[in-house]
């Protein structure tokens, strides 16, 4: 079965530590996304990439970084320069040829400790 | 710039209750449309879609129809169920050839027995 794998599914990091969440999809879609979801909120996009070694920022991309090395793969880091992490974490993708659904993975719950 | 705007929640229906969820859309050109269904804990999960004025999307008895003059997407179900409790996205492609979403903040839908 095709579809978008995030792991872990919890984390915990703690202080002035970089972590990061891995997310793999085996659907052969080009564009690739990251979102953030706090509690009872919508959700904000961090980082997209519409095709491999490209990437762009989203609306919040302060204090996180990606890679997009390989098609399949577009893991995020949240870097010690994030000062409020703990959020559920939401990785997507699609075709990339306009107008297409995005599909989603099961997220990642980031805490401090 | 392109905007989604929903129904504050929480909508709180009784079994077997038709629902509405109301869904209105500020965007030039023509986006495509789309629901989306997220259970606690979950990624969220393309319920249905329209591409066009007029079009009618429907999936597991909800419906919504892409209303261009009204710019409305409003999702509607004649009989809700116990199980449809959760939290629901309405979102537009954000237009040109990518397919960058702009969601909704959503919408809670709590069904009592």
């Amino acid at each position: 079965d095709g579809g978008i794998t995030q792991s872990p599914k919890y984390l915990f990091r703690k202080e002035g530590q970089n972590v990061t969440l891995s997310c793999e999809q085996n659907l052969n879609h080009d564009a690739m996304y990251w979102y953030r979801q706090d509690p009872g909120q919508g959700l904000r996009l961090i980082y997209y990439s519409q095709i491999v070694n490209d990437f762009q920022k989203g609306d919040i991309a302060e204090g996180y970084s990606v890679s997009r090395e390989k098609k399949e793969s577009f893991p995020l880091t949240v870097t010690s320069a994030q000062k409020n992490p703990t959020a559920f974490y939401l990785c997507a993708s699609s075709l990339g040829t306009g107008n297409q659904p995005q599909h989603f993975g099961d997220g990642t719950r980031l805490s401090i400790l | 710039g392109n905007s989604v705007t929903q129904m504050e929640g929480p909508v709180t229906l009784s079994e077997e209750a038709f629902l509405t969820i109301n869904c209105t859309y500020t965007a030039t050109g023509y986006p495509s449309l789309f629901w989306y269904v997220q259970y606690p804990g979950e990624g969220l999960q393309l319920l249905l879609k329209a591409t066009k004025a007029d079009d009618k999307g429907s999936n597991k008895g909800f419906e919504a129809t892409y209303r261009k003059e009204t710019t409305s997407f409003h999702l509607e179900k004649g009989s809700v169920q116990v199980s449809d409790s959760a939290v629901y996205f309405c979102a537009l492609s954000d237009g040109g050839n990518t397919d960058k979403l702009i969601f909704g903040t959503g919408t809670r839908l709590q069904v009592f027995p």
